[in-house]
């Protein structure tokens, strides 16, 4: 079957605006799963999101960032009023379960510039 | 808190040398999971492996074998007869039973030279 897929593969944004990062994860996973890579952070968790559970948002790095799930399905990271630090590889990934022994099925990742 | 340790920033060998990458890892639980995760130049994170806390044995699949060592905290990983296929950022993971989110060590770049 598909994969995790990632939409767009590219943005480029100016500073202050605002952007949309879609991802779908894989048919009947019901855990989804927002990070970031940076070259000065790595990889961080940002957004987790199960069932209708209420998401952990622990890891949003400020109130500019927040993300929603709709139908338990695809999801959508958003930006407000884009920083320069925010420029980073954004990666979806989506798991059958919640639990930890679950490897997480990432996506090729949107790459957000901002100038 | 967990941590994951990746003390190797960058490995380069010539193709068919064996390449061993270290991961050294912080919890505090007793029941957690380790993964090793492989992001080649076209970005894809790639799932490799996955170990249990409480499953000591070490495993070999084809050109990869991992050992997981508790005593030392220690999960490395070991690529036999590298190919330049093999080339790629290769990331340790750490997971906690109670948790789902992974914590990424900061990466070992493997280039394997012709």
């Amino acid at each position: 079957g598909a994969g995790v897929s990632q939409s767009p593969s590219n943005k480029v944004t100016e500073k202050g605006k605002d952007v949309e990062l879609r991802c779908d994860p894989i048919s009947g996973h019901t855990a989804l799963y927002w990070y970031r890579q940076s070259l000065g952070q790595g990889l961080e968790f940002l957004i987790y999101f199960q069932g209708n559970s209420a998401p952990d948002k622990s890891g949003l790095p400020s109130d500019r960032f927040s993300a929603e799930r709709t139908g338990g399905s695809v999801s959508t990271l958003t930006i407000q009023r884009t920083q320069q630090e925010d420029s980073a590889v954004y990666l979806c990934a989506s798991s059958l379960v919640s639990q930890g022994n679950n490897e997480q099925f990432f996506g090729p990742g949107t790459r957000l510039t901002v100038l | 808190a967990q941590k994951v340790t990746q003390a190797q920033t960058e490995i380069s060998v010539v193709e068919k040398e064996d390449v061993t990458l270290d991961c050294v890892y912080e919890t505090r639980d007793t029941t957690y999971y380790l993964f090793w995760y492989k992001q080649p130049p076209s970005g894809e994170l790639v799932f490799l492996i996955r170990r249990n806390s409480f499953d000591e044995q070490n495993e070999i699949s084809g050109r990869y074998s991992w050992n997981f060592q508790k005593s030392t905290s220690s999960f490395n990983f070991t690529i036999t007869a590298s190919q330049v296929v093999d080339s790629a950022v290769y990331f340790c993971a750490l997971s906690e039973a109670s948790d789902y989110k992974l914590s990424f060590g900061a990466g070992t770049t493997v280039t394997v030279r012709a």
